[in-house]
């Protein structure tokens, strides 16, 4: 149990629905993260959320919008996605201070499949 | 980021220590070297960080070459369930945590 939850655990999704993955962390941390891993491949960095304000966006694509509407939850909204974007979704947080980005806990993690 | 480099996979018996090598010979004064796991499936798992000094805690110990250019990773009595992929990581001060694809390890029977 490393503070940091993930629901759903697991969500199956047809190309036109709408859904959300929700994360929560307990761990009084002031920046939050959502990264996708696919299949035998690194983790890739999606958004960073520190302070609550969108830091960071790595190119993703707009079917992907998330929503930080307090330090302790973070939300992926999914919308019109394609059998590619099916992954494991993973959630961290971390404390940001000084500059700095300390150590980063994760979640279990949401395994998505689009269908 | 620093870049770091880990060998693809490794082999180590139950019982016996593993040792993960991480080369980061880029790494500048102030940045960290962060080390993680990744058991199938979950979500990765921080284990210990350094900067120049060796550490130790209960899962594992880092040492850090006295010019700083590569570290090690030492599990002192490994078990099956510490049968994951591992991560050295480099963060540039500041900015976030790159996990590139860091070394399969396996622990045998």
């Amino acid at each position: 149990e490393t503070g940091v939850t993930q629901t759903p655990r697991h969500l199956v999704m047809g190309m036109t629905n709408k859904k959300s993955l929700k994360c929560e962390q307990h761990l009084g941390h002031n920046a939050m993260y959502w990264y996708k891993q696919s299949a035998k491949k690194p983790l890739e960095l999606m958004f960073v959320y520190s302070l609550e304000e969108r830091v960071e966006n790595n190119s993703v694509p707009s079917r992907f919008s998330p929503e930080c509407p307090n330090s302790s939850h973070l939300f992926l909204h999914l919308h019109t996605l394609q059998p590619e974007d099916s992954a494991l979704y993973l959630c961290a947080s971390s404390q940001f201070k000084g500059g700095r980005s300390y150590e980063q806990y994760f979640g279990p993690g949401t395994r998505l499949t689009v269908t | 980021d620093a870049k770091t480099t880990q060998p693809t996979s490794m082999d180590c018996a139950e019982g016996r220590a593993a040792n993960l090598p991480c080369n980061h010979s880029t790494i500048s004064g102030n940045e960290y070297v962060y080390w993680y796991r990744q058991i199938h499936s979950q979500g990765p798992q921080y284990i210990i960080h350094g900067l120049k000094n060796n550490e130790t805690n209960e899962m594992a110990s880092l040492i850090i070459t006295e010019d700083r250019k590569s570290s090690t990773l030492i599990l002192p009595h490994a078990t099956l369930r510490d049968t994951a992929v591992y991560y050295c990581i480099v963060p540039n001060y500041g900015q976030n945590f790159v996990f590139g694809p860091g070394t399969r390890l396996s622990v045998l029977p």
